[in-house]
C-alpha cells in the first residue's frame, strides 16, 4: 500500500498563475484534509472532506478550492496564486473524522 | 474554540537524559493523537490516546493522557540522537482535530 501519495512534490509558481495540486489515499478512508504548514504556525486546516460528495471549509479557506473527485482523490486548487500561499501543502486522511490521520509526503510551493 | 499549547517549542538536551514535552488543550476531548516531524518530511503518526489514563509507550518513548487535567505528555527516556525531530499532539474537540504548534526537540551528543 501506498499510504497518501502527493503530485508534486516541488512547484515554483508565478503570482497570478493557477494550480491543482493532487492527492489520492489507498487505504479506503472516508475523510480527507489539505493543510498548509509555515514556520511557527503549525498545520492549519485548509479544506476538507468528510465522505465522499461532501466539502468543508477549514481554518484558512480563502485563495482556495478543492475537490473530491471520489473515494480515493481529493485535490487543492490555487486559482490565482499569492505569495502568501508559499508554503509546504499536505494532504491526509482517515477512516472518518475522529480517527487518527495519516499524511502524504507534502508539496513545497512557492509564489513568486 | 479548541486552543492547544505546547511547551516547550524548543528543547535541546543531551543523549541519555530524560525530558518531558507537554500538550495542554482548553476544552474537553478525550481522543488525543501526537505525531513525529522529522526535518523536509511529513508528519509520522506515534500514538493514538483515547480515554483518561491511556499510557503508550513506544521504545524510549511514552504517552500519557489525563483528560481531566486537559494535559498530555510525552516522555522521552535516555534521549538517543535518532529521536531529534519535532513533535506535534493534536486533539479531537468541536467536531475538528487542532494541532499544537509543535516542539523542536534536538538531541546533542
Amino acid at each position: 500500500n501506498a499510504g497518501v501519495t502527493q503530485t508534486p512534490k516541488f512547484q515554483v509558481l508565478k503570482t497570478g498563475q493557477s494550480m491543482t495540486l493532487q492527492c489520492a489515499q489507498d487505504m479506503n478512508h472516508n475523510s480527507m484534509y489539505w493543510y498548509r504548514q509555515d514556520p511557527g504556525m503549525g498545520l492549519r486546516l485548509i479544506y476538507y472532506s468528510a465522505s465522499e460528495g461532501t466539502t468543508d471549509k477549514g481554518e484558512v479557506p480563502n485563495g482556495y478550492n478543492v475537490s473530491r473527485l471520489n473515494k480515493r482523490e481529493f485535490s487543492l486548487r490555487l486559482e490565482s496564486a499569492a505569495p502568501s500561499q508559499t508554503s509546504v501543502y499536505f494532504c491526509a486522511s482517515s477512516r472518518d473524522r475522529i480517527y487518527e490521520q495519516f499524511f502524504g509526503p507534502g508539496t513545497r510551493l512557492t509564489v513568486l | 474554540e479548541l486552543k492547544v499549547e505546547q511547551n516547550p517549542l524548543f528543547l535541546s538536551m543531551q543523549e541519555g537524559k530524560n525530558y518531558t514535552i507537554y500538550c495542554n488543550y482548553s476544552t474537553t476531548s478525550d481522543r488525543l493523537y501526537w505525531y513525529r516531524q522529522d526535518p523536509g518530511k511529513s508528519l509520522e503518526s506515534l500514538f493514538v490516546l483515547l480515554s483518561n489514563g491511556a499510557v503508550k509507550q513506544e521504545g524510549r518513548l511514552m504517552a500519557s493522557l489525563d483528560t481531566k487535567a486537559r494535559l498530555s505528555t510525552l516522555h522521552i527516556t535516555a534521549a538517543v540522537h535518532d529521536l531529534s525531530a519535532t513533535y506535534f499532539c493534536a486533539v479531537w474537540g468541536n467536531e475538528k482535530l487542532t494541532f499544537g504548534t509543535g516542539t523542536r526537540l534536538t538531541i546533542i551528543p
